[in-house]
């Protein structure tokens, strides 16, 4: 199976939005409402930050959310903040009945 | 308070059985299934396998012919076992609690495999 597809960097300015998107296939994001999200620091365990496509975990900011549309899915996070850069990783539920992820993506606050 | 403690060796040679160990304290070990997941160094997440309570498995397809997850219900853990482990195999390896795809919120620390002769 192939890893979804993310861009390898994002940036943005502290205030601004940014979104991250996370494309597969039919058979894994489109087809199901199972993507979730994770960010990543250095040399630490990831932490999810959205599941189900659009929820959000308990202690999870409210400027952090999630979308989908067809086959590609969305991490947006509002009113940029330095402690927001990091690693973000989408992964979904396959036909398979396996797990992807993507690649990842870095985001650089400016 | 759910935790997640693992161990294995850090170290093997190539064509040996990498075996890790994951004991969870906190938390119905039950109501969960349970993941592996890995990271080469530098580079993103892998999904290794899963598990629910009850034995259920499933596998990376890449990874197939060479993983075995087990569970123990009565000691609260679950187990990794990876056979022929090659260089490509040398990763930090996590155990989580949960599907991935619907968000795993509880990790092992993590153990760092390296495979080299």
């Amino acid at each position: 199976q192939s890893a979804l597809t993310q861009p390898a960097s994002v940036s943005g300015s502290p205030g601004q939005s940014i979104t991250i998107s996370c494309t597969g296939t039919s058979s894994d994001v489109g087809g199901y409402e199972y993507v979730s999200w994770y960010q990543q620091y250095p040399g630490t365990a990831p932490k999810v930050v959205i599941y189900d496509v659009s929820n959000r975990p308990s202690g999870v900011s409210y400027r952090f959310s999630g979308s989908k549309s067809g086959n590609t899915a969305s991490l947006t996070i509002s009113g940029l903040q330095a402690e927001d850069e990091a690693d973000y990783y989408c992964s979904s539920y396959t036909t398979n009945s396996t797990t992807i992820f993507g690649g990842g993506t870095k985001l650089t606050v400016l | 308070q759910v935790h997640l403690q693992q161990w294995g060796a850090g170290l093997l040679k190539p064509s040996e059985t990498l075996s890790l160990t994951c004991a969870v304290y906190g938390g119905s070990f039950r109501d969960y299934s349970w993941t592996w997941i890995r990271q080469p160094p530098g580079k993103g997440l892998e999904w290794i396998g899963e598990i629910n309570h009850s034995g259920a498995t499933n596998y990376n397809p890449s990874l197939k012919s060479r993983v075995s997850i087990s569970v123990d219900t009565s000691n609260n853990q679950f187990s990794l076992k990876l056979s022929s482990v090659t260089a490509a195999d040398t990763a930090m390896y996590y155990c989580a609690r949960g599907r991935a795809m619907r968000g795993c919120a509880h990790w092992g620390q993590g153990t760092l495999v390296t495979v080299s002769s």
